[in-house]
């Protein structure tokens, strides 16, 4: 069974700031299958991107995704006050078909 | 715009077995693209997939979960639904149905989600 493992698990930033959070995950799964979500309380996960690095219709170009094999990045260029939130990384495809990341908290310093 | 509503009991008592639907509307989830899943986030924590079927009726389950999880279609309805049996107070959770297109595997339409309480 794959296991993704996020870091940090919360991250202190001010608006403005650039914002780097990594997913790992216990074997490699190519340069495919890895999305990125947010999740604000009491909502449901908005996804942001899918493929490691396309952005889903409607996000922002200041979220950006990358990674391949076991390394997964995705990056707020600016800090908006919106996106302090939480952060779940997911794979596609390695058992259990679908998995999530513990998720990282990225909230205001 | 597609959007998904789920519907079903907020109080399940334990050994008993949990009943979600999931009703699509504003496209048909007879799409041959896409894989109807149920997912769950237990209180303060992070989100678990518990399983999905395609519209073909073909479903595929969290390992963990497996033994006690069935997940139906009814395409008439545009509905699909999950059955979650003999729960202990662990499976409290909030319930989420979601769709993810087979071929990037992003979830990228949710529902709101329901909360689901075990308890006696």
């Amino acid at each position: 069974e794959i296991v993704l493992t996020q870091s940090p698990g919360t991250l202190s930033l001010s608006p403005g700031e650039r914002a780097t959070l990594s997913c790992r995950t216990s074997q490699s799964i190519g340069s495919t299958f890895l999305a990125w979500y947010q999740q604000k309380p009491g909502q449901a996960p908005t996804l942001l991107i899918y493929g490691v690095s396309s952005r889903a219709p409607g996000i922002p170009d200041r979220f950006s995704g990358s990674g391949s094999g076991t390394d997964f990045t995705l990056t707020i260029s600016r800090l908006e006050p919106e996106d302090f939130a939480v952060y779940y990384c997911q794979q596609y495809g390695f058992s259990p078909m679908f998995s999530f990341g513990q998720g990282t908290k990225l909230e205001i310093k | 715009q597609v959007q998904l509503q789920e519907s079903g009991p907020g109080l399940v008592r334990p050994t008993q077995t949990l009943s979600l639907t999931c009703t699509v509307s504003g496209g048909s989830i007879s799409s041959g693209d896409y894989y109807w899943s149920w997912i769950r986030q237990l209180p303060g924590k992070g989100l678990e997939w518990i399983g999905y079927i395609y519209h073909s009726g073909d479903t595929y389950y969290n390992p963990s979960l497996e033994s006690r999880v069935s997940i139906s279609i009814d395409t008439s309805r545009n509905q699909f639904s999950l059955k979650l049996t003999s729960v202990p107070a662990a499976d409290t959770a909030v319930y989420f149905c979601a769709r993810a297109h087979y071929n990037t595997g992003g979830f990228d339409i949710w529902g709101q989600g329901t909360m689901v309480t075990v308890s006696s």
